[in-house]
């Protein structure tokens, strides 16, 4: 139990676009996502916290403008990057929270979406 | 003073011993205590949560906190190979939506 999904995988973009990642949580359903993004070499960095129905709230120093978030119900939150500029390539990765009756507080994590904006 | 602290390491044992992962953190209303293991290019991956002092034992892995030394760690019995990896500590304080505080990680090199 306690899946979380990712898609795409990776995604490669060019200069200006913008990008779509999907976040399902796939046999629970999750009160709370959250968005991470990690460079080679570093830890995660929380960029968003996700309340279904609910605007996201975002850490301090990431545009939320340019990361667009939307938790539409209980099984999904998307992530857009919108205008995306190299300097925006990283791995992306959400988790969700909300897995069960004894492990709510515990934050399960999809796989990641690496993104590479040329 | 970070919030979270681990030893970057690399952390090296041989096949077969303890490894020991340390991590404190510095909130006193820090409330659960996470373990996470991520392999290189690949996301997190829970190993085991606790949330009261002592010990908890989950197979191969034990978690042990003491919450007067803001302190707690991660044993590995009979480590091996595939345990290889980066060691993510993870603290969710009161009151602040559920986030979690994630230190810098301890690399831990298993030798054959």
């Amino acid at each position: 139990g306690a899946v979380v999904s990712q898609h795409p995988s990776w995604v490669i973009c060019k200069s200006g676009t913008s990008v779509k990642i999907e976040c399902r949580s796939l046999d629970f359903q999750a009160t709370t996502m959250f968005w991470y993004r990690q460079f080679p070499k570093q830890s995660l960095m929380l960029m968003a916290t996700s309340n279904e129905g609910s605007k996201a709230t975002y850490e301090q120093g990431v545009e939320k403008d340019k990361f667009l978030i939307n938790h539409a119900s209980l099984t999904l939150s998307t992530l857009t990057v919108t205008s995306a500029h190299p300097e925006d390539s990283s791995f992306y990765i959400c988790s969700a929270r909300g897995g069960g009756t004894t492990d709510w507080d515990t934050q399960y994590f999809g796989p990641g979406t690496r993104l590479t904006v040329l | 003073q970070k919030e979270v602290e681990q030893n970057s390491g690399p952390l090296s044992v041989p096949e077969g011993a303890i490894a020991s992962l340390n991590c404190t953190y510095s909130d006193r209303g820090s409330q659960s205590f996470f373990w996470y293991r991520q392999y290189s290019g690949k996301s997190p991956e829970l190993i085991m949560f606790i949330y009261s002092n002592g010990d908890k034992e989950d197979g191969r892995f034990t978690a042990q906190l003491n919450k007067a030394s803001q302190y707690v760690s991660l044993l590995i019995r009979d480590s091996q190979p595939s345990d290889s990896a980066t060691y993510l500590c993870a603290v969710r304080i009161y009151n602040q939506g559920g986030k979690l505080i994630f230190g810098q990680g301890t690399e831990l090199s298993v030798k054959p």
